[in-house]
């Protein structure tokens, strides 16, 4: 079975600051990783995502994280935020067996950035 | 715009109506999903069609049940829900097989039972 620990619940950070998000995984398989970000009443949307190779992935609106297997992290990071920024970040994990795409979240990292 | 369309945005209803929950997706994707999300919390997976047909239903109550009528639609029934049940709940599309399990989300459908 998988699980998905988020370090912080809340990170507040002022704009044009630098952020990490931290994301660790428990699984005894190899496992996809994903970040989502869910912006205030909409869905989730799609960060970036690791299935295999490089293990610095970069994703859409300048957030890259870099896949860790022997500390078991995907931590989500980007050099300098904006004010349209703030929402609510979750990590998942999914098992590359079977035939369906079942994602565990965590339990989501709300950041916060202030002017 | 999202590729994946849910209607109602909202939706407001007693304990006793019976109304549904509408996804639809354009996508070629064989596997869609229903999942709950309260305030403040990570969506919970409900349930999963994979080519139409129910794979995975995580002890949901029987109150709510889902339909697939075809490989680009997902509908979920309510039926005699209670007031914890109200939430945010999310529909998903996804290969079989393929892309790692990435999901697309729609934008969800707000419920309130009063």
């Amino acid at each position: 079975a998988q699980s998905v620990t988020q370090l912080d619940s809340q990170v507040p950070v002022f704009e044009e600051a630098p952020v990490e998000l931290r994301c660790n995984y428990s699984s005894s398989v190899s496992v996809y990783l994903f970040w989502y970000v869910q912006y205030p009443n909409q869905g989730l949307q799609l960060l970036l995502k690791y299935l295999s190779g490089s293990t610095l992935v970069k994703g859409i609106n300048g957030f890259e994280a870099e896949f860790n297997k022997s500390q078991t992290s995907f931590h989500l990071r980007k050099p300098s935020v904006h004010i349209s920024d703030t929402a609510e970040y979750f990590c998942a994990v999914s098992a590359p067996s079977g035939n369906t795409g079942k994602l565990i979240f965590g339990q989501g990292t709300t950041l916060q950035v202030k002017p | 715009d999202t590729e994946v369309t849910q209607t109602p945005k909202h939706l407001v209803m007693g304990m006793t109506n019976k109304k549904s929950l509408k996804c639809e997706q354009h996508m070629g994707h064989r596997a869609m999903y229903w999942y709950k999300q309260k305030a403040k919390k990570p969506p919970e997976l409900m349930f999963v069609y994979s080519y139409e047909k129910l794979s995975i239903n995580e002890s949901v109550p029987s109150r709510f049940s889902p339909e697939c009528p075809n490989s680009s639609l997902l509908n979920l029934h309510l039926h005699a829900l209670q007031p914890e049940d109200s939430a945010l709940y999310l529909c998903a599309s996804s290969q079989v097989g393929g892309s790692g399990g990435e999901l697309f989300f729609g934008e969800g459908s707000r419920l309130t039972v009063l």
